[in-house]
């Protein structure tokens, strides 16, 4: 079974870090471009970060850009999402999602989600 | 970066009638770089339709798509019970900046 499972949320406070990780397992990880995609609550999907299968190629919102890092470990079929100088806009659930091609910036297209981890961020 | 906006913001069907959402862009569409998303409560998106009008695996083909440029459309033909959920469309023509429509609320008359 094709699966992504995000981890890592939870309360951090304005200007801290938090690193996010999401697990894949039931399809070959180093073949596809890897996202990271936010919802806050009750609102609409916000594309936050893409990384392509080797790391080569990565992109960012401009709502994050300086602030967070997207990586990937191939070898641990694992993406992550550094995330400092948080800010209260930042709280949401963020998925981990599956591109359909390997390279990010190709036709970034997202096949397969996980559940998501929340961040709440709050003095 | 390009601004998609849908309409209607919420649109209110009985079963077994044919819904019709919209989604414009603020500026033309790289190669019909447009997906469709659905998403029910409690529950991550799931990917309909890519390229303005494919279906994505094991979508039914009551799900429909068209359009080009700046003005998309996505129809779901004799609705469902389990198809009333909030519809999101996303454009991928002009990375790094992917973007997301705000969302059709597709709820039961």
């Amino acid at each position: 079974e094709v699966q992504l499972v995000e981890s890592g949320g939870g309360l951090a406070q304005p200007g801290r870090s938090l690193r996010l990780s999401c697990a894949a397992s039931g399809f070959t990880f180093d073949d596809y471009a890897m996202h990271w995609v936010r919802q806050a609550p009750g609102k609409g999907l916000e594309w936050v970060s893409g990384i392509s299968w080797n790391s080569n190629s990565i992109g960012y919102a401009d709502s994050v850009k300086g602030r967070f890092t997207i990586s990937r470990d191939n070898a641990k079929n694992s993406l992550y999402l550094q995330m400092s100088s948080l800010r209260a806009e930042d709280m949401a659930l963020y998925y981990c999602a599956k591109d359909v091609t390997p390279n990010y910036g190709d036709r970034d297209v997202f096949d397969v989600w996980g559940q998501g981890t929340m961040v709440t961020v709050s003095s | 970066e390009i601004v998609l906006t849908q309409s209607p913001g919420t649109l209110s069907l009985s079963p077994g009638e044919r819904a019709t959402l919209s989604c414009r862009a603020s500026q033309s569409v790289i190669s019909t770089y447009l997906a469709w998303y659905q998403q029910k409560p409690g529950q991550a998106p799931r990917l309909l339709l890519y390229g303005a009008s494919s279906r994505a695996t094991g979508i039914p083909d009551r799900f429909s798509g068209s359009g080009s440029g700046t003005d998309f459309t996505l129809t779901i033909s004799g609705l469902e019970p389990e198809d009333f959920a909030v519809y999101y469309c996303q454009q991928y023509g002009s990375s790094p900046a992917i973007t997301f429509g705000q969302g059709t609320r597709l709820e039961i008359k």
